[in-house]
């Protein structure tokens, strides 16, 4: 079946410090990849998301390349804010899995001023 | 955009009770919409999936008449946990998909329950 294996938390940076979640799938046929933000007592929000091989998906500093060929979709920021500090679910969505998606774990980051 | 709202937000009810949390797509129809059980620090747990006008379609290991989902329009699903205990108290949270953009999930801002 599915899976999302990403790297364990906690990360603790300082701010303006770059950022690399790591982020693996397994998957059937040619999944849609995306990574997802949850703040302190909310939902999950969007952060970006690729459908392709070699899509880049990026939105507020943040971003991913789908990699077909390691299976992987790590998250990056070249310069990371206290405002940044979140859960990060990696996920995947496969049309052979009935429209559900596939979550990891999630890493919780903490950036620190 | 693309908007999803929960409502209660929060709520506490006695043991024994049964509770109703709604799910509505503000700004889309959401064709399939979906409910997640989050415990703390951990990952979402897919409880089911429902589609407008047929009945849910429920992960492995979900009571099915425990947790019973109403999908009556293309914009509210509804999640009533009956008989509720306090092994019940937890974070759900609801998703739902765009017919436009099926793979990418929307979701509410969550209800935190706790059944004393």
């Amino acid at each position: 079946g599915d899976s999302v294996t990403q790297m364990e938390g906690p990360v603790t940076l300082s701010e303006e410090a770059f950022l690399t979640i790591n982020c693996t799938y397994t998957a059937t046929g040619y999944p849609s990849l995306f990574w997802y933000v949850q703040y302190p007592g909310e939902g999950l929000q969007l952060l970006l998301k690729a459908t392709k091989a070699d899509d880049k998906g990026s939105n507020k500093g943040f971003e991913a390349t789908y990699r077909k060929e390691t299976t992987s979709f790590h998250l990056e920021k070249g310069s990371v804010q206290v405002s940044d500090s979140a859960v990060y679910f990696c996920a995947l969505a496969s049309k052979t899995n009935a429209g559900k998606s596939t979550f990891g774990d999630g890493t919780t980051l903490t950036v620190k001023p | 955009g693309a908007v999803v709202s929960q409502h209660p937000s929060r709520v506490i009810c006695k043991s024994g009770t049964s509770v109703k949390i709604e799910c509505r797509s503000l700004d889309f129809q959401a064709t399939t919409m979906f409910w997640y059980r989050q415990f703390p620090k951990q990952s979402l747990m897919l409880m089911a999936t429902s589609n407008e006008g047929s009945k849910a379609t429920y992960e492995q290991g979900v009571e099915k008449d425990k947790f019973l989902i109403n999908h009556a329009s293309l914009t509210l699903s509804t999640l009533t946990v009956t008989s509720a205990h306090p092994e019940d108290s937890s974070f759900y949270i609801c998703s739902a998909e765009k017919g436009t953009d099926p793979d990418t999930q929307y979701f509410g801002p969550g209800t935190r329950l706790t059944v004393l």
